[in-house]
Formats: C-alpha cells, structure tokens, sequence
C-alpha cells in the first residue's frame, strides 16, 4: 500500500459543482502539502501545512480551500469548480525541515 | 522568489547512451530533489541531495551548491527511463539553514528514449 494515498485518483465534475479531494498518509510526517501540475509544467503549490494547526497559502491558493483533519489527512477543496481549475493534483508529505518531500500518486481532475 | 531553470528541455537518447541533466537555481538552498514523472503521471523520487554527490544504479546526481547548480546522470538509458525529470529546491529561510519547506520546481527535462 502505498504511504501516501490519494482519494479519488480520477474525477471529472462541472462547473460551479464543489469538490473534495483527499489525502492520508501513513508515514508519520508533520508536514503536509498540495500541490499543482498543469500540462507541460512544474508543479505549482496550493496550500501547506505544517502541524494539525497550522494552515499556510501557497502561491496559487484563490479558488481552493484546505484542512487538516488530523496529522495524517489533509483535504483540498474547490468550493466552485471553474474549468482552468482542470489539472493533476498531488498531495505530499515531509518530516520536518530540511528532509524528503514524498507525493502521492496524484488525482486527475477535470471540470467540465 | 527563486528561480529553477532546467536543461535541456527536451532530450532524446538511442537506448545505451548517457545523458547528463542540469539544473541551476538563483539562492541558497536547504532541500534539493530529483523526480522522474513517469507516462502515468506519478512522481519517483530519485535522489535527495542538497550537497554533494549519490549514485543509484544507472543514476547519479551531484549538486554544487556554492555554485547553485545541480547535474542527473544517467548512464546506460533504457526506454523505461523516458518521461520528465524534474529538479526542485526548497530555499534557506534563515542563516541558520531552516528551509520554509516549499518546494519550487523547474519546468522539467522531457527524456525520450528510442530502443
């Protein structure tokens, strides 16, 4: 299994409808963070988290919204689902500073 | 903010030959990471190395950082080695060395390998 899991990995939606997008992770990481591929780019980040309380805008964060359940989960929203928001969507983990971020295999969504 | 530039942006290989990936980055860095995207769009890890230099099989990696540059090697490539490898840096928010724990990341080198 893998230690960070991506829920659902496959999502087509229409426009305005809002939609959740999951992340758990079984590696005991405190850091927790979503990020943003579209075609033919990098990656870009949405939002980070590094505690249970603590919640940080990245720098394409307009138009989504997270939370963080719990040290292992950590959901990205699109309240209002707009088709540039069409992209692969990766959720990844660190433990503290300086050390290995790990991704998950990543969620396909498409707003129609 | 910092800057990741990669090159070259596109590379395609015979099956057999070497390849060498560069990576620059324009500040101090305290998390330097190496990923290869494969088709299906999963991200491998390849090598953590903010300093220094790692083998791993066919690939190595070694990273100046007081030159601000990074190179992935890969020797030996086989098809299954096609895809985008990325290079992302987490810059030191402070002298002490404490990373803001975000990485940036280049465009990406998109390797193709013919057999």
């Amino acid at each position: 299994d893998a230690d960070v899991t991506q829920t659902p990995r496959n999502r087509i939606t229409k426009t305005g409808k809002r939609i959740m997008l999951e992340c758990s992770q079984t590696k005991g990481h405190d850091r927790m963070y979503w990020y943003r591929q579209d075609p033919g780019l990098g990656l870009r980040l949405i939002y980070y988290s590094f505690d249970v309380k603590d919640i940080n805008k990245g720098e394409i964060s307009d138009g989504y919204s997270v939370s963080r359940q719990a040290q292992a989960k950590f959901s990205l929203s699109l309240e209002s689902a707009i088709p540039n928001q069409t992209a692969l969507y990766f959720c990844a983990t660190q433990r503290g500073s300086g050390n290995t971020i790990y991704f998950g295999e990543g969620s396909w969504l498409t707003v129609v | 903010g910092i800057q990741v530039e990669q090159s070259p942006p596109d590379l395609i290989l015979q099956e057999g030959a070497n390849s060498t990936l560069r990576c620059n980055f324009s500040d101090s860095v305290n998390n330097l990471q190496w990923f290869h995207q494969n088709p299906w769009g999963q991200l491998i890890n390849l090598f953590y190395i903010p300093s220094g230099t790692k083998q791993n099989g066919r690939l190595s990696a070694t990273t100046v950082a007081t030159e601000r540059y990074s190179l992935l090697y890969i020797s030996s490539s086989q098809t299954t080695d096609s895809g985008v490898y990325f290079c992302a840096v987490d810059i030191q928010a402070n002298a002490g060395g404490t990373s803001y724990g975000k990485l940036t990341f280049g465009q990406g080198t998109i390797l193709t390998v013919h057999p």
